[in-house]
């Protein structure tokens, strides 16, 4: 089946820098890639997503990469903020299959 | 106005316990979903059903039996409660299975203890 594997498991950025989250999977046939947020006592959240036949994709401060032939995919913060404190999952969806999230990254953006 | 409820929010039980965890959405999906997050934060699928009907059973123990009377409710009844259960559990929905660009909705989840 399916296997994500994402890195960092902890970040910590000051106020203002940049963010970097990765993450490899192992299903060539995977086609859509999701990151989703998680804020403290409350369910994960899209944030952006990405599907296969696009290498970028942006939305304001936050960005996704997406390396087919490689088969791993990152999400972009810049400018953080305080507000961006949280845990970050990336995740697969295969068409028809289940959504299978990696470990997940607890980013820590100090004022 | 809460898109996928959850309910108890929190549930401190003794092993041995039976016990419940109720999930409501009232977005038309048609999927709904039970997760786990266990206390490093991992999110571990446990089921899935499509309009009532159970498509996706990953590994789970038998004490764990999910019910839906409709599209809009999927509940999760726990039997002979261990220690090993205690977990955050999260209830999500979609309006397809899996299809390119579908987005999970999630609750904002059951924090079990067992003691």
């Amino acid at each position: 089946g399916e296997n994500v594997e994402q890195h960092p498991s902890t970040l910590s950025v000051q106020e203002g820098d940049s963010a970097v989250i990765k993450c490899t999977y192992s299903d060539s046939a995977s086609n859509y890639f999701p990151w989703y947020k998680q804020e403290l006592g409350k369910g994960p959240q899209l944030i952006i997503d990405i599907r296969s036949n696009v290498g970028e994709k942006k939305d304001q401060r936050i960005a996704v990469t997406l390396n087919k032939t490689a088969k791993h995919f990152s999400l972009h913060i810049t400018e953080t903020q305080p507000e961006d404190s949280a845990v970050y999952f990336c995740a697969v969806w295969p068409l028809g299959g289940k959504l299978i999230f990696g470990q997940g990254t607890e980013l820590s953006v100090k004022p | 106005d809460t898109a996928v409820s959850q309910t108890p929010k929190y549930l401190v039980t003794q092993m041995g316990n039976d016990k419940s965890i109720k999930c409501e959405q009232n977005l038309g999906h048609d999927t709904m979903y039970w997760y786990k997050q266990d206390s490093k934060k991992f999110l571990k699928i446990m089921f899935s059903y499509n309009n009532k009907e159970l498509i996706i059973n990953e590994t789970v123990p038998n004490r764990f039996s999910p019910k839906s009377p409709d599209k809009a409710h999927l509940n999760l009844h726990i039997n002979s409660l261990e220690l090993g259960d205690s977990a955050v559990y999260f209830c999500a929905s979609s309006s397809v299975q899996g299809a390119l660009g579908t987005e999970a909705f999630f609750g904002q989840g059951t924090r079990l203890t067992v003691v």
